[in-house]
């Protein structure tokens, strides 16, 4: 399975400013996702990240706020941008080397906006 | 996408199995399921997954029945580090996407 390594583990950061988190994998892949969890709560994915391609965000989840980029097939960064309280949440990204393989995750950023 | 139903919370002694049910009554047949864990403050770490048969590796058991309308995860001999939250994912074979559902907290106790 790949190995990601994920920046920063955590973070406490002032409101209104932005956090850039990044995901380096050990094995290029066509795809990544990053990931969601609310305190208490399950995953909720924001975006899948393409290399060469804008990424495709789910409902709820839009560019502007959370804009990603994805220059290589082994890397990938997630800004939250214009940080409040609500945005306070573990963020983690994901990576699926084939159809016979498990989905592998980091280890997530633990961000706390006061 | 099918959508899974998974008990809330269960609780397990320390060396029997733990049987985690799953039921995804409306999936199709071009759905794999996939079981991940949670331990607490850590990333998702996969577990298993299979299309129609049933699968075994080092970790666990996955139990699909012939309806495939619901599936059972075994970890035969649980320990006090199997304590985590266990999620049943249905994912289409033509999508990429892993969505979460709420899973079953899985207590594990000497």
């Amino acid at each position: 399975s790949a190995v990601i390594s994920q920046k920063p583990s955590r973070d406490i950061c002032q409101r209104g400013t932005s956090l850039t988190i990044q995901c380096q994998v050990d094995s290029q892949v066509t795809m990544m996702f990053w990931y969601r969890q609310q305190p208490g709560q399950s995953l909720t994915l924001i975006a899948t990240a393409n290399q060469g391609s804008e990424a495709t965000y789910e409902s709820g989840f839009v560019i502007d706020k959370f804009p990603i980029s994805r220059p290589n097939l082994t890397f990938s960064t997630l800004t939250v941008s214009n940080m409040s309280p609500e945005d306070s949440s573990i963020y983690l990204c994901s990576v699926v080397l084939g159809s016979n393989y498990g989905y592998t995750f980091g280890s997530g950023t633990r961000l706390t906006v006061v | 996408d099918a959508k899974t139903t998974q008990p809330p919370s269960m609780d397990c002694a320390e060396g029997r199995a733990a049987n985690l049910p799953c039921n995804h009554s409306t999936i199709s047949g071009n759905e794999y399921v996939y079981w991940y864990r949670q331990i607490h403050s850590q990333g998702p770490q996969y577990i298993i997954h299979g299309l129609k048969n049933n699968e075994t590796n080092e970790m666990a058991s996955l139990i699909i029945t012939e309806d495939r309308k619901s599936s059972t995860l075994i970890l035969p001999h649980a320990t006090l580090r199997d304590t985590a939250v266990y999620y049943c994912i249905v994912r289409p074979i033509y999508t990429d996407k892993l969505i979460f559902g709420t899973g079953t907290r899985l207590q594990v106790f000497p």
